[in-house]
């Protein structure tokens, strides 16, 4: 069974300041990595992909790779109350074959 | 540009029914995948289709079954239901089989109680 890991949280930042979330997993063979946001009763939505090791930028969040350490991170910059949501990280094992993570809960205080 | 629609939106059945539930994929989209998802767990991979064949399935028992359609659409189907069964059930489509760069779209799910 791949595994995936995550802080289940919840994680409180005060609106303004750079939430900052991690993924673990277990199968160095996995390929793409992903961060799906999910809001309370909704379906999970995609806002980040990442492929290669280092740095990703798309506005206020930044994906992060370290294969060889087999850990995901997303920061999201200027936190908002509506990024008060479920943050997954989903792992591609195999051909569309996708391990998630069970979230980390982020709050972010007005 | 149409997402992943499923339908029903909410369904209540009693011990024992049997449901089914409908998705359509992303437009371009050819591989569909279904996933089930407990409160506060992270979804949990059912199977997926393509080219209207089970091609990978995930640690659910035989009580769980599918189909996909030559339009791509599928079904999901769950005999027999327990109270377990109580989930939303995300439908995610995705393009081709042969590449690692092609992320999971979701439809809105489905809310099975069973009672």
């Amino acid at each position: 069974q791949k595994e995936v890991e995550q802080n289940s949280g919840p994680l409180s930042v005060p609106e303004g300041a750079i939430a900052s979330l991690n993924c673990t997993y277990s199968d160095r063979g996995s390929q793409s990595f992903f961060w799906y946001r999910q809001y309370s009763g909704k379906s999970p939505e995609l806002i980040m992909s990442i492929y290669s090791n280092g740095d990703k930028e798309d506005g206020r969040f930044t994906a992060q790779l370290n294969k060889a350490s087999q850990y995901v991170s997303l920061l999201i910059r200027d936190s908002q109350p509506s990024d008060s949501a479920t943050y997954l990280c989903a792992v591609q094992y195999n051909f569309n074959k996708f391990y998630f993570g069970s979230g980390t809960k982020l709050n972010v205080k007005p | 540009d149409a997402g992943v629609t499923q339908s029903p939106t909410h369904l209540i059945k009693t011990r024992g029914q049997q449901v089914t539930l409908r998705c359509s994929p992303k437009s371009g989209h050819d591989t569909v995948s279904w996933y089930q998802q407990a409160l506060g767990q992270g979804p949990q991979f059912i199977f997926q289709y393509y080219e209207e064949e089970e091609r990978q399935r995930g640690n659910f028992p035989d009580r769980f079954s599918g189909h996909q359609f030559p339009n791509y659409s599928s079904e999901l189907n769950v005999n027999a239901l327990l109270l377990g069964d109580s989930a939303l059930y995300l439908c995610a489509s995705s393009r081709g089989r042969s590449s690692y760069n092609s992320p999971l779209h979701f439809g809105n799910g489905t809310r099975l109680t069973v009672t």
